[in-house]
């Protein structure tokens, strides 16, 4: 089977833009969950999608936002651009409540 | 939320070594898994394994849920070991793992 995969893998915006980011998870998987890496807080979950309803969100603003399909694959949009919004954001799928498998990621640069 | 602590947070061997990374959690949880992050991101899965033990060539886990904590054993390490070793936890919300801050793990030749 194909891994996770996101795109676009590099992504450079300026502040105050918005931004869309794919994530096609793995054949079957039901779930998918977005989650942001920096430098300073780490990996912080964002929120997870299970059969296109949002099961839990994390504590992350009302800019970040997200969706998810009838095939599975979800996006995840980030209006208003601040610089501290620069990352890298990875995607995970899982079949049920267990083994969750990342995408490649996303890094996104806001100037 | 469940709190996870990693130790050490930095670790350097000489290749060959062995090494033991501890991951500690404040509360029950129905998942755990440790995750190898490469240095161009990718959180590559080592193990699922909310409670017993697992191993994996010259990787194996153990977690011991009634004390909250759970060890990644790297045995004869390689310089391909290095980069940064994750543990994550759901608690009752599934879907969402709670990570620690990981271990930086440096094999020298």
């Amino acid at each position: 089977k194909a891994g996770v995969t996101q795109t676009p893998r590099y992504l450079i915006k300026t502040r105050g833009q918005q931004v869309t980011l794919s994530c096609s998870p793995i054949s079957g998987h039901r779930s998918v969950s977005w989650y942001q890496q920096t430098p300073g807080q780490g990996l912080q979950f964002l929120f997870e999608y299970f059969s296109e309803t949002q099961r839990n969100k994390g504590n992350f603003p009302g800019r970040f936002s997200g969706r998810q399909f009838s095939n599975s694959r979800s996006e995840m949009n980030v209006s208003t651009l601040e610089l501290g919004d620069s990352a890298l954001y990875l995607c995970a799928s899982s079949p049920q409540e267990e083994t969750q498998y990342f995408g490649p990621g996303t890094r996104l640069l806001v100037l | 939320g469940i709190q996870v602590e990693q130790s050490p947070p930095d670790l350097i061997l000489q290749e060959g070594a062995n090494s033991t990374l501890r991951c500690n959690f404040s509360d029950s949880v129905n998942n755990l898994q440790w995750f190898h992050q490469n240095p161009w991101g990718q959180l590559i899965n080592l193990f699922y394994i909310p409670s017993g033990t697992k191993q994996n060539g010259r990787l194996s886990a153990t977690t011991v849920a009634t004390e909250r904590y759970s060890l990644l054993y790297i045995s004869s390490s390689q310089t391909t070991d290095s980069g940064v070793y994750f543990c994550a936890v759901v608690g009752d919300s599934w879907g969402k793992l709670q990570f620690g801050a990981g271990t930086q793990v440096v094999v020298t030749p």
